[in-house]
């Protein structure tokens, strides 16, 4: 059964500083994707990210993928106080066209 | 920008009584999804749908759940006899093939 992990859940960091935010899964898998959730918002996408060695940057923000490790990073340069949400990455099942698992989520914070 | 649009966006209903979860995925996606969001929890697959039936369902979506196409356009969720653990935000997505999915905006789901 597919398990996705993220780490770290609650993160507060200071604008202008980087960080990266992990997830790891634990069967294998050929998609995966990020997603970010304001409070009491729906889930906006961020990142498809479908083949080993992937990296996609948008803004501050970059994912890349290591499908041999399982695991995806989502890397945040030079925070802002807008990027302030929940990011989820989600992954789907290799077994099912269909079904996508989801993490925890990580609750970023970013102060002055 | 196309949108997944779902109605209502907060229901109020007693203990075994009936709903119906609305959604308007975008046109050409040919994918749905129903996926939810128990409060401040993860966000977790319920039924896919497609060519007009269910693709893969999850052990939530048990006899209680049904979903349905009737005209083309809208693709409910129907929850017959809702219990108070059905309290939740649902989400209803869409997408074309294997790229990301489209979320609505949410409808939140108060069983009381």
């Amino acid at each position: 059964e597919l398990k996705v992990e993220q780490n770290p859940l609650f993160l507060s960091m200071q604008e202008g500083k980087n960080y990266t935010i992990y997830c790891n899964y634990s069967t294998t898998s050929d998609r995966l994707y990020w997603y970010r959730q304001d409070p009491g918002k729906s889930l906006e996408s961020l990142f498809v990210l479908l083949s080993n060695g992937a990296v996609k940057q948008e803004g501050r923000l970059m994912a890349s993928l290591d499908t041999k490790a399982r695991l995806s990073t989502l890397h945040i340069t030079a925070a802002v106080h807008d990027l302030s949400a929940t990011y989820f990455c989600a992954v789907g099942e290799e077994t099912s066209y269909d079904k996508v698992i989801f993490g925890p989520g990580t609750s970023l914070s970013v102060i002055p | 920008e196309p949108e997944v649009t779902q109605t209502p966006s907060h229901q109020v209903t007693q203990m075994g009584q009936e709903v119906i979860l609305r959604c308007v995925p975008i046109s050409n996606h040919l994918y749905f999804y129903w996926y939810r969001q128990i409060l401040g929890q993860k966000v977790e697959f319920l039924v896919s749908f497609y060519n007009n039936e269910i693709s893969e369902k999850s052990e939530i979506f048990d006899d209680q759940f049904s979903v349905e196409r009737p005209d083309g356009s809208n693709f409910t969720l129907k929850i017959r006899s809702t219990k108070l653990e059905d309290s939740a935000m649902y989400f209803c997505a869409s997408r074309r093939q294997i790229y990301g999915y489209t979320f609505g905006s949410g409808t939140r789901l108060t069983v009381v």
